[in-house]
């Protein structure tokens, strides 16, 4: 399968504990997208990635949460002391160009 | 204000009926428009893009495009139950970003 990978898919953690999310793109994809979505809304835009280089980043998304692309190839989110408003489900799309195409997504539950 | 509006439905139609599906955009927004596809507990799939105005059709699939109204719209002939899903409107709002409605439940009754 060469679609978007993500992992773990489900992680329940304890509220001030950091959490690491892996995210795989579509190989020839240089643009790659965090979402978080929680139920009953939309995906919310986190960050944006154009190769290695973090193009944009919400305003929405505190200093507790951090993501990388090294080398422009796989991407980690990195969320440090979580808060029981961070349980969501976190997104990762590739894209070619405007179209994005997103992995299966990690839930995340805070206790 | 959202710069992405949908109807947050539930909107219920039967089976081998059409189910028009309505989006609003700000004009702060792109005018890259896509329609995604989600099943309950599942991540979203792209069923749909448009970028120009007028319509661009796919098997069932049509989505309309009127910039002037800023209004895009997914119409699916033929609806099956296993069309019943949450259908996202998204736009391209550049910087890499694309800006997701809430979405628009539909239930498809057999």
């Amino acid at each position: 399968d060469t679609g978007v990978s993500q992992d773990p898919r489900h992680k329940i953690t304890k509220r001030g504990q950091n959490v690491t999310f892996r995210c795989d793109p579509i190989s020839e994809h240089n643009r790659l997208y965090w979402y978080r979505q929680t139920l009953g809304q939309g995906p919310e835009f986190l960050t944006y990635f154009q190769n290695e280089a973090q193009l944009e980043k919400s305003r929405l998304l505190s200093d507790r949460f951090s993501a990388e692309r090294p080398k422009g190839s796989f991407s980690t989110l990195e969320i440090q002391r979580t808060e029981q408003g961070d349980s969501a489900m976190y997104l990762c799309a590739s894209s070619p160009g405007t179209e994005a195409f997103f992995g299966q997504g990690t839930r995340l539950t805070v206790v | 204000q959202k710069e992405v509006e949908q109807n947050s439905g539930p909107l219920s139609v039967p089976e081998g009926a059409i189910a028009s599906l309505n989006c609003t955009y700000s004009d702060r927004v792109s005018q890259s428009f896509f329609w995604y596809r989600q099943y309950s507990g599942k991540s979203p799939e792209l069923i749909m893009s448009i970028y120009s105005n007028g319509d661009k059709e796919d098997g069932r699939f049509t989505a309309q495009l009127n910039k002037a109204s800023q209004y895009v719209s997914l119409l699916i002939r033929d609806s099956q139950p296993s069309d019943s899903a949450t259908y996202l409107c998204a736009a391209f709002a550049g910087a890499g970003k694309s800006t997701f409605g809430d979405g628009t439940t539909l239930t498809v009754k057999p």
